[in-house]
């Protein structure tokens, strides 16, 4: 069965660092999302991607953020300055289909220090 | 905007037993989506079941169902014959009709004790 997979699992990265978030999404869907989850916290949204561009983005999602489909099967996420309050659980989903249901990834937990 | 309240941050079930998690909405759209996710403690995110305003039934799917009461924009998990494996934690989510994000709920957290 397809899945979304994510690399990597987790990062440790120190304060002010760049990190890119790995994601494959399953081949034949056409929308994909970043969501993140800090610990004991809800599922927030970040951004939404289709047809090569950003098609809705959050409060969340500012400058330091940004969203790339470098090839035909990556989408990666960027965070430029990380700061200690990036620290989170990001899951990357796509969807397609009737429903457009969307599936996640496993998830890389960021740990900025 | 849409909103979703999930009430009860943790349950017990018996094992064996059927269990209900509850999840209220709110939207102005005219149109929209309902899910189900279950998060174990390993951390992924499993999509459980879906449910779209305009479908007559509730959905199911296996032991799981989903009792949609639209006037009363509740929208409850209902997982029958509880299994050891089912102890995690529910999300319920939305998807309006303009735009793809989904909003989710807190979440409940659910124990199953043998």
């Amino acid at each position: 069965e397809p899945e979304v997979t994510q690399t990597p699992s987790h990062q440790v990265t120190q304060m002010g660092q760049e990190v890119i978030l790995r994601c494959v999404p399953i081949s034949n869907h056409l929308y994909f999302y970043w969501y993140r989850q800090i610990l004991g916290q809800k599922v927030e949204f970040l951004v939404s991607f289709y047809n090569n561009e950003i098609s809705e983005k959050s409060e969340i999602f500012d400058d330091q953020f940004s969203v790339e489909r470098p090839d035909g099967s990556n989408f990666t996420l960027k965070i430029r300055s990380t700061k200690l309050e990036d620290s989170a659980m990001y899951f990357c989903a796509s969807s397609g289909g009737v429903t457009d249901t969307q599936y996640f990834g496993p998830g890389t937990r960021l740990t900025v220090l | 905007a849409q909103k979703i309240t999930q009430t009860q941050p943790g349950m017990f079930v018996q094992e064996k037993e059927a269990v209900t998690l509850d999840c209220t909405y709110d939207t102005s759209d005219p149109s929209y989506g309902l899910f189900w996710y279950k998060q174990p403690s390993s951390g992924e995110m499993i999509f459980l079941i879906y449910q779209g305003s305009y479908d007559q039934q509730n959905a199911t799917e296996g032991r799981y169902s989903l009792n949609f009461q639209k006037a009363r924009k509740s929208a409850n998990l209902v997982i029958s014959a509880s299994q050891l494996g089912d102890s995690a934690m529910y999300f319920c989510a939305m998807r309006g009709e303009y735009g793809n994000k989904l909003v989710f709920g807190a979440g409940t957290i659910l124990r199953v004790k043998s």
